[in-house]
């Protein structure tokens, strides 16, 4: 069974960047025909994309967040990460990540990390 | 304001019948792309519902039914139990970006 954890720092200062990982386990990130995926939450709020990775290292980003958002892999870890710069209290939310399929559908989802922008 | 609409919020009695529309355009579902459901419990990550419009994750009762039509979607539930009640979310592709989701619904069992 496949399972995805996110962890980073809980807490960011505005104008810094946020970073978080999602470790991977049950299952090996270069295989099958997936892309891995970010996703965040604010409080109240519905679900909003903000980039994928496939294993070859391609990426798609949400272009309302393209400008400040980087998205990568590592294979040997079983890990792909985020990062997002120049941070403002409209980023907090709760981050999760997700594993896509080819149906184009989101099978699992780590628990979701809470991160808040706050001096 | 979301690509795909969803009503806010839905309601119903204990053994009813509900359905949740997805409304897109023909840059997104009317372009043929599929549609999949989400339940989200309050405090939980979301869980796949539906995939591919009509198709039923293992372990995902089959009071849960997806269907898609023209430029929408609907998830229907029936024999409506207390446990159903959370945030429901449509999700499909769009040119730009690639994957776009509903604003939510928020069903109450009353």
């Amino acid at each position: 069974q496949v399972q995805l954890q996110e962890s980073g720092p809980g807490l960011v200062k505005p104008s810094q960047t946020l970073s978080l990982t999602c470790t991977v386990s049950g299952g090996s990130i270069s295989s099958g025909s997936y892309y891995w995926s970010w996703i965040r939450q604010p409080a109240g709020k519905g679900l909003e994309w903000i980039g994928r990775i496939y294993t070859s290292g391609s990426t798609n980003y949400n272009p309302s967040l393209k400008s400040r958002v980087t998205i990568s892999v590592d294979t040997s870890k079983n890990q792909f990460s985020l990062k997002l710069s120049s941070v403002t209290a409209a980023d907090t939310a709760v981050y999760y990540c997700a594993r896509g399929s080819s149906y184009g559908d989101y099978g699992y989802w780590g628990q979701g990390t809470l991160v808040t922008v706050s001096s | 304001q979301s690509v795909l609409t969803q009503p806010p919020s839905v309601s119903g009695a204990p053994g009813q019948r509900v359905t949740i529309s997805c409304t897109g355009s023909s840059s997104n579902i009317g372009a043929g792309y599929d549609v999949h459901w989400y339940q989200q419990l309050p405090g939980t990550a979301p869980k796949l519902l539906i995939y591919g419009n009509s198709n039923r994750p293992s372990g995902v009762p089959d009071r849960f039914s997806g269907s898609k039509s023209g430029t929408s979607a609907s998830l229907a539930i029936t024999g409506l139990q207390a446990e159903d009640e959370a945030d429901y979310y449509c999700q499909s592709y769009d040119s730009s970006p690639p994957v776009v989701f509903g604003g939510g619904t928020k069903l109450t069992v009353l």
